[in-house]
């Protein structure tokens, strides 16, 4: 079963950074927070995962709280590309890897 | 980087038939696939993981003799609908694990969107 909490919806204007948040307020030592995102009728796109410190990559940074109950997704420089429904996961490595999606927030990025 | 095909990307059917749907690693070898549907302005909902040379595991609630798994070799799992009825009408997206320093990762394939009559 899901463990997140995330808003159903977001606006951010284009160029904007856009701020995603996440709840997950029941989380494990050992579980990871992932995020995905999935473009209308496509496969969910990989883009970051962390534990405990924050992480950047080429398409976005991923701020932890340090009680680990909460996160955010940032996208720095949001794009008309970067509409998508955006899912936060968390999950514990190595066991099956099982994926269990919650509602995720559907971001619209606005010219 | 790791790929995931689908196919085909998209099936109608009339009701009764089955319907296989396949799901291919092209770059790397897959121990372990998941099969995931998804409902209009749904989530994503694990149906089943299917291990290479192993019967599969279903998630509760999906029915095994209606939705048959097979995991036979590294590259290829396949999904087969059998007795398509209108209500499995659904998007349906498979993820296969990834190898080495992708362990921990998953690669989802295109999706088939699955239009039963």
């Amino acid at each position: 079963d899901a463990k997140t909490t995330q808003p159903p919806s977001m606006d951010c204007a284009e160029g904007r950074a856009a701020n995603l948040p996440c709840n997950h307020s029941t989380i494990s030592g050992n579980e990871y927070v992932y995020w995905y995102r999935q473009i209308h009728s496509q496969g969910p796109q990989y883009i970051i995962h962390g534990l405990k410190n924050n992480e950047t990559n080429e398409m976005a940074s991923l701020i932890i709280t340090e009680d680990r109950k909460s996160s955010t997704l940032i996208l720095p420089h949001a794009t008309l590309r970067d509409t998508a429904v955006y899912y936060c996961i968390v999950r514990v490595l190595g066991t099956g890897n099982q994926f269990y999606f919650g509602t995720g927030t559907s971001l619209t990025v606005i010219p | 980087g790791a790929v995931v095909s689908q196919h085909p990307s998209r099936v109608i059917c009339k009701s009764g038939t089955s319907v296989k749907i396949e799901c291919r690693s092209l770059d790397f070898q897959a121990t372990t696939m998941f099969w995931y549907r998804q409902f209009p302005k749904k989530s994503l909902m694990l149906m089943a993981t299917s291990n290479e040379g192993s019967k599969a595991t279903y998630e509760q609630g999906v029915e095994k003799d209606k939705f048959l798994i097979n995991h036979a070799s590294l590259t290829l799992s396949t999904l087969t609908v059998t007795s398509a009825h209108p209500e499995d009408s659904s998007f349906y997206i498979c993820s296969a694990r990834g190898s080495g320093l992708t362990y921990n990762e998953q690669f989802f394939g295109p999706g088939t969107r699955l239009t039963v009559l």
